[in-house]
């Protein structure tokens, strides 16, 4: 499977400040990368579609201006959470497809935002 | 009614009994079905991936699939404790690459 790493691993800021997060696919080239966000005890919540060279795609509900996406290489996709509030604190996980005609996703380790 | 649905759990079970996970989904045209396990803080983890019905046997894991029922499971045979997990249910409705995911099964395996 694919290995993909993210940065920083866990982010204590306060509200108000823009932090970014980034996802490397490490093994191989993504052209769509997927972010998650995940709240205690409950599933993972896609947020958006990651697409190198164009706009991401985000889903309803999801503040595009709030969440920032930038997918500039095949190996990076970054997510900025901006002006952020202690209800953006969450777990933040980004995801890779497979290798072409495999349908599995392989997921980061994960970035822990809190909010003060 | 929920597209993937998972019973939250928790399920306990005794160590070295099976474990049996249950999954079913709502759209009768999902092609492609995946069982995660998550540990508490941690990303989810591929753990099996099933396409056609029947079983599919990695190990001490076994993924069944039911197309007709649309139903997906999970047997985790000789349980360990490092089993206890919450275990979520993905199902992949068609051609692009978005998952649908299940709320997850916490899974308690007792020594």
């Amino acid at each position: 499977g694919a290995v993909v790493s993210q940065h920083p691993s866990w982010v204590i800021c306060k509200s108000g400040t823009s932090v970014k997060i980034e996802c490397r696919s490490l093994d191989f080239q993504a052209t769509t990368m997927f972010w998650y966000r995940q709240f205690p005890k409950q599933s993972l919540m896609l947020m958006a579609t990651s697409n190198e060279g164009s706009k991401a795609t985000y889903e309803q509900g999801v503040e595009k201006d709030k969440f920032l996406i930038n997918h500039a290489s095949l190996t990076l996709s970054t997510l900025t959470v901006t002006s952020a509030h202690p209800e953006d604190s969450s777990f933040y996980i980004c995801s890779v497809p497979g290798l072409a005609g495999v349908d599995e996703q392989f997921f980061g380790p994960g970035t822990r935002l809190t909010v003060l | 009614q929920k597209e993937v649905e998972q019973n939250s759990g928790p399920l306990s079970v005794p160590e070295g009994a099976i474990a049996s996970l249950n999954c079913t989904y709502s759209d009768r045209g999902s092609q492609s079905f995946f069982w995660y396990r998550q540990y508490s803080g941690k990303s989810p983890e591929l753990i099996m991936s099933i396409y056609s019905n029947g079983d599919k046997e990695d190990g001490r894991f076994t993924a069944q699939l039911n197309k007709a029922s649309q139903y997906v499971s999970l047997l985790i045979r000789d349980s360990q404790p490092s089993d206890s997990a919450t275990y979520l249910c993905a199902v992949k409705k068609d051609s692009n690459y978005q998952l649908i995911w299940g709320a997850g099964t916490k899974l308690i395996i007792k020594p």
